[in-house]
Parts: structure tokens; C-alpha cells; sequence
């Protein structure tokens, strides 16, 4: 079975501190995705990043960077510098390969609530 | 561009009372999905579909029924609320698989009294 678990449920920084966010996934899917999602209070969500279970590339965007490590099954997340507007829930995805993984189930973590304070 | 679009945002229902959501996408994605978020629990998937005339089970079907006659469209039902399905539910669509990313519906606000 698959799962996703976010073991952080509320972290509160104060800005322009840095913060990780962390998530450990379980499958027994060879080809897999990974995903984060932020959903900001106006509670609609939105796509960050995804990367593929071949690829351990650790990737950097502006403030955004994104640590996979198969060996430990964690996605990490850390945000440099902080800012108000980092403050979101964000939720950590795992999708199976499609062709066998009966079609295409995307699995969420329990999220983890952002709160950076001026 | 619309996107992926959810009626209603809000609704208020008795216990045993039935409605629908309906959930439409206009990219002509094939995967679409429904998901349900309470506190604490994340965003949990009822059913899924992937294409026309298809839907399957998540992790959280029972009390829920989906339809997929129509690519654009995909409605969730529910035949007999209960309060343990006050919560908030949010459409997705994906183009084909779920190596690509989610777009999201703006979330169905539901509460069964």
C-alpha cells in the first residue's frame, strides 16, 4: 500500500528564518512521482514541484529547494528566508506508475501548516 | 480560462438529504478526481477516474457514488449524507497520468447537520 506521512503538523517560524518541511513515503512501486502542493487561505492548491523516483537530483527554485532521497523514502522540503507569504499548508503527494498501479491513484500526506510570522 | 470549476462552493444539508457535486474541466484532461480534506487528515481520495466512462475506488469511497459520463465532467453523489461527511471537497483533473501535475478546483464547502 501506499502512504505519505508528513510528521510535522504546525510549524511556526519568524521571517527570513529557514524551514524544512519534511516527508517520508512508502511503496512498493519501482517507478513512482513525488509531489508538493501548496494551499495558501484562499484554500485552493497549488502545483510546486514534482519529481520522479529516477531522478535524486536535489532541485533549487529561487527560495524553493527540494531534497529526495530513495535510500531514506523522504522528500524534504526547505524554504530559505522565509517570508509572510510562505504561510500555506503544503502537502507532500506520491503517485504509482500509471500502467500498473491501478490507473492512477495520486496519494496526499496529512499536510503541514506554515506559519511565518513578521 | 476556467480550469477545473466546482458547484456548488457552499451547501448546507440535513442528515439523509442527497446532492451532487459536479465537476467540470475544460483541458480535456483525461484523469479526474475527488478528494475529500479534514483536519488533521490531509486530502483523502474518495474515487477517481481515468477517462470517460471509468471511476474506481480510493481510499475513502463508502457513502459516495461518481459518475464519468462525460470527459469534461465528473460527479460525486451522495445518496444519504451524513454528518461524517461534513467536510470540504475538492475536484482535480490531470492530462494523462499521474506523472503529471493536479490541477485543482477552488473546493465545495459541505456541512450536514
Amino acid at each position: 500500500a501506499q502512504k505519505v506521512t508528513q510528521a510535522q503538523t504546525e510549524i511556526s517560524v519568524v521571517e527570513k528564518e529557514d524551514v524544512t518541511l519534511d516527508c517520508v513515503y512508502e511503496t512498493r512501486d519501482t517507478t513512482y512521482y513525488l509531489f508538493w502542493y501548496k494551499q495558501p487561505p484562499s484554500g485552493e492548491l497549488v502545483f510546486l514541484i514534482r519529481r520522479n523516483s529516477f531522478d535524486e537530483q536535489n532541485e533549487i527554485s529561487g527560495r524553493y529547494s527540494w531534497n529526495f532521497q530513495k535510500s531514506t523514502s523522504s522528500f524534504n522540503f526547505t524554504i530559505t528566508a522565509s517570508q509572510v507569504v510562505d504561510s500555506a499548508v503544503y502537502f507532500c503527494a506520491l503517485g504509482g506508475a500509471p500502467y500498473y498501479n491501478q490507473g492512477g491513484k495520486l496519494i496526499f500526506g496529512q499536510g503541514t501548516e506554515l506559519s511565518v510570522k513578521p | 480560462n476556467a480550469g477545473v470549476t466546482q458547484t456548488p462552493k457552499f451547501r448546507v444539508l440535513k442528515t439523509g438529504q442527497s446532492m451532487t457535486l459536479l465537476c467540470a474541466q475544460d483541458m480535456n484532461h483525461e484523469y479526474m478526481y475527488w478528494y475529500r480534506q479534514d483536519p488533521g487528515m490531509g486530502l483523502r481520495l474518495i474515487h477517481y477516474s481515468v477517462g470517460e466512462g471509468t471511476t474506481a475506488k480510493g481510499e475513502v469511497p463508502d457513502g459516495y457514488n461518481v459518475s464519468r459520463l462525460k470527459k469534461q465532467n465528473f460527479l460525486l453523489g451522495l445518496e444519504s449524507a451524513a454528518p461524517s461527511q461534513t467536510s470540504v471537497y475538492f475536484c482535480a483533473s490531470g492530462y494523462k497520468s499521474t506523472n503529471e501535475k493536479l490541477f485543482f478546483g477552488s473546493g465545495t464547502q459541505l456541512s450536514v447537520l
